[in-house]
């Protein structure tokens, strides 16, 4: 069965840290892939995806993500956080083969020391 | 621009009583309608989706249910409600079957007592 596995469940850094987290899926097909970002108190929003292209994409805030496809990796990257980063990160796959459903990870809690 | 609107924001209900959530996606027609349920430290599991009017796709065996009784209502209901049936629970609305990602609700904090 699909999986996706995320290696931190929780993170603390100092601001002006680089942030790294992790993501892994288990699906040998086309996919689709994405990062949810939860800022505390407020709903689950979209925060980058890759469906197609150029393997590294761009979101909000700063935040990018490299698609590797031969390590089945989709990891979340910001060379530089800030307090206001604190929050949950969910990464995502839907596989490209029909179907709705989109697999979450168990996510990591980021926590951002001023 | 899309909404999607999601209530109770929270609610406390005791076991054995119905549940009714409602959800509502304004500012598109036909849209894939989602229910998911999130637990601390588990992610989200997927209840149950809809690509239309009437049409309920079920996730996993459990005490509730789902109906969608216009193109953009979606409702998770329970007859009787269960302990373990407390948790987080999020509607959410996609295009072509979430190759884009989702839109999600703000969520309802079941507690059940």
């Amino acid at each position: 069965a699909q999986s996706v596995s995320q290696h931190n469940h929780h993170v603390i850094l100092s601001e002006a840290a680089s942030l790294e987290l992790g993501c892994n899926y288990s699906y040998g097909g086309t996919v689709n892939l994405f990062w949810y970002v939860q800022y505390p108190g407020q709903h689950l929003q979209l925060l980058l995806k890759y469906f197609s292209g150029d393997p590294l994409v761009k979101g909000i805030k700063g935040f990018e993500a490299e698609f590797i496809k031969s390590k089945f990796s989709f990891n979340l990257r910001k060379p530089s956080v800030q307090w206001s980063d604190t929050a949950e990160y969910f990464c995502a796959v839907k596989t490209g083969t029909g179907g709705f459903k989109t697999i979450f990870g168990a996510g990591t809690r980021l926590f951002v020391k001023a | 621009s899309q909404t999607i609107h999601q209530w109770p924001a929270t609610l406390v209900q005791p076991v054995g009583s119905p549940l009714s959530l409602e959800c509502t996606v304004e500012g598109t027609s036909n849209p894939n309608l989602y229910w998911y349920r999130q637990a601390a430290g588990r992610g989200l599991q997927l209840l149950f989706y809809s690509v239309g009017i009437g049409q309920i796709s079920s996730e996993v065996p459990q005490n509730l249910s789902a109906s969608r009784p216009q193109d953009r209502q979606f409702i998770l209901s329970s007859k009787k409600l269960l302990l373990s049936d407390s948790g987080f629970y999020l509607c959410a609305w996609s295009r072509e079957q979430g190759r884009y990602g989702y839109t999600f609700g703000s969520g309802t904090r079941l507690t059940v007592v």
